[in-house]
């Protein structure tokens, strides 16, 4: 079965330049999520689309930001990057049609180093 | 708004004896609680849900939880370990009544099972 996708899987940065994160959802799902993780941290959440919106916002800085595209699948874009932004991204999907009952499906994460 | 925590950080058995991981949540109204288990630069693979019905939950990999009400609990347990089942495992609650639908993570557990 199609899972998730995020790319790039590893990601090298210095500080203050930009970085790009892609998430390719399971076919049909309509909700997207952005977590990050921390060395020895749990995910903290970031964002989540539904049908292209906005539908939550959670502890993600000013200096980033994302989006949902027609295809379902999501950017997230950090700018004047921090050795603080090192950490583990994660994307996950959902299908939001009959309820918020399921359970999210995560991708691999995409590793960003920022030095 | 909703909490989960794991009261331990690590959990030491040996291999063929029962296990238990511990998680106690907050939230309004009848919670949507689930498990998750990650493995090292891995992401986080869904392993059980509690939405409502029996209180006792099966999952993946032999995992089974068991949902409390009054003690507003959701332990993770598994009648015989395996020394592969060796890995991070976060509980998770979501908002019933929060159209956003996002999860919220536990601390973690890191889970060792000697040989």
């Amino acid at each position: 079965a199609a899972g998730v996708i995020q790319s790039p899987r590893h990601l090298i940065k210095e500080k203050r330049e930009t970085a790009t994160l892609k998430c390719y959802p399971i076919p049909r799902h309509d909700t997207v999520y952005w977590y990050q993780q921390g060395p020895g941290q749990d995910p903290q959440f970031l964002i989540s689309f539904y049908e292209k919106m906005q539908s939550d916002k959670g502890s993600i800085p000013d200096r980033f930001s994302a989006q949902q595209f027609s295809d379902y699948h999501s950017e997230l874009n950090m700018s004047s990057l921090e050795l603080g932004d090192s950490a583990l991204y994660f994307c996950a999907s959902s299908l939001r049609t009959g309820g918020n009952t399921g359970e999210l499906f995560f991708g691999e994460g995409s590793r960003l180093t920022v030095l | 708004a909703q909490s989960v925590a794991q009261p331990e950080d690590q959990v030491n058995v040996a291999e063929g004896n029962p296990l238990t991981v511990k998680c106690t949540y907050s939230v309004s109204g009848n919670p949507y609680l689930f498990w998750y288990v990650q493995y090292p630069n891995r992401g986080l693979q869904f392993l059980l849900k509690y939405i409502t019905g029996d209180n006792l939950v099966k999952g993946s990999y032999g995992f089974e939880a068991e949902f409390n009400k009054s003690q507003t609990s959701f332990h993770l347990k598994k009648p015989s370990a395996l020394v592969s089942d060796s890995a991070l495992y976060f509980c998770a609650v979501r908002d019933p009544y929060s159209s956003a639908s996002k999860i919220i993570f536990g601390s973690g557990t890191r889970l060792s099972i000697r040989p």
